[in-house]
């Protein structure tokens, strides 16, 4: 079965210093992998995805995500916060043939001036 | 314009009642979905429906009924409300549900209140 672990359920972080939220995944074959963000009482927003092409994944908002199989990581890096990017973030992995979508307990990201 | 939308937004209601959540997406799409988010923010997949057809049906107790009546309308309708049933339902909906690569569209969510 197809897993993901976030490593952290908080981060915090000053505005213009660079974000790192952690993620690593199980998968029996090649995943895909997304991350979506939630702000307070929003739905989700897709910020990037994996399909195995690039490893390195840009998406929304300066966001991006390197796929680093040896490790099994997909961590989510952005060089420089913005109050802004205050949110709950979700790594997913996708299953097979149906598109289910596993996610991880999510990271917190808090942002301060 | 909103691309997928649920009514209502809040629903608060006393445990043993039923009540129906509705979901539209106006993207074309042939799947939805609808996914359950519980006080500790976990998202686990409910059901999914691909041009109308019960595709996935996870572990969800059967006073859980979904109903489409067309692919763009995914209602949930809930039976005998219980005290854990109080969460955040989000629907979803995708291009197609075969592969792995299709974004899911979601959404803002419907805050269910069982008292």
């Amino acid at each position: 079965a197809q897993s993901v672990t976030q490593l952290d359920s908080h981060v915090s972080v000053s505005e213009g210093t660079p974000v790192l939220l952690r993620c690593n995944y199980s998968s029996s074959y090649s995943p895909s992998l997304f991350w979506y963000v939630q702000h307070p009482n929003k739905g989700l927003q897709l910020l990037l995805k994996y399909t195995s092409a690039a490893t390195l994944v840009k998406g929304i908002n300066g966001f991006e995500a390197e796929f680093k199989k040896s490790e099994t990581s997909f961590h989510l890096t952005k060089p420089s916060a913005h109050m802004s990017d205050a949110a709950e973030y979700f790594c997913v992995v996708s299953s097979r043939g149906f598109q289910k979508l596993v996610f991880g307990t999510g990271t917190r990201l808090l942002v301060s001036p | 314009d909103t691309a997928v939308s649920q009514t209502p937004k809040y629903l608060v209601t006393q445990m043993g009642n039923d009540k129906s959540i509705k979901c539209e997406q106006n993207l074309g799409h042939d799947t939805m979905y609808w996914y359950k988010q519980d006080s500790k923010k976990f998202l686990k997949i409910m059901f999914s429906y691909n041009n109308k057809e019960l595709i996935i049906n996870e572990t969800v107790p059967n006073r859980f009924s979904p109903k489409s009546p067309d692919k763009a309308h995914l209602n949930l309708h809930i039976n005998s409300l219980e005290l854990g049933d109080s969460a955040v339902y989000f629907c979803a909906s995708s291009q197609d549900p075969a592969g792995s690569r299709n974004e899911q569209f979601f959404g803002p969510g419907t805050r269910l209140t069982v008292l």
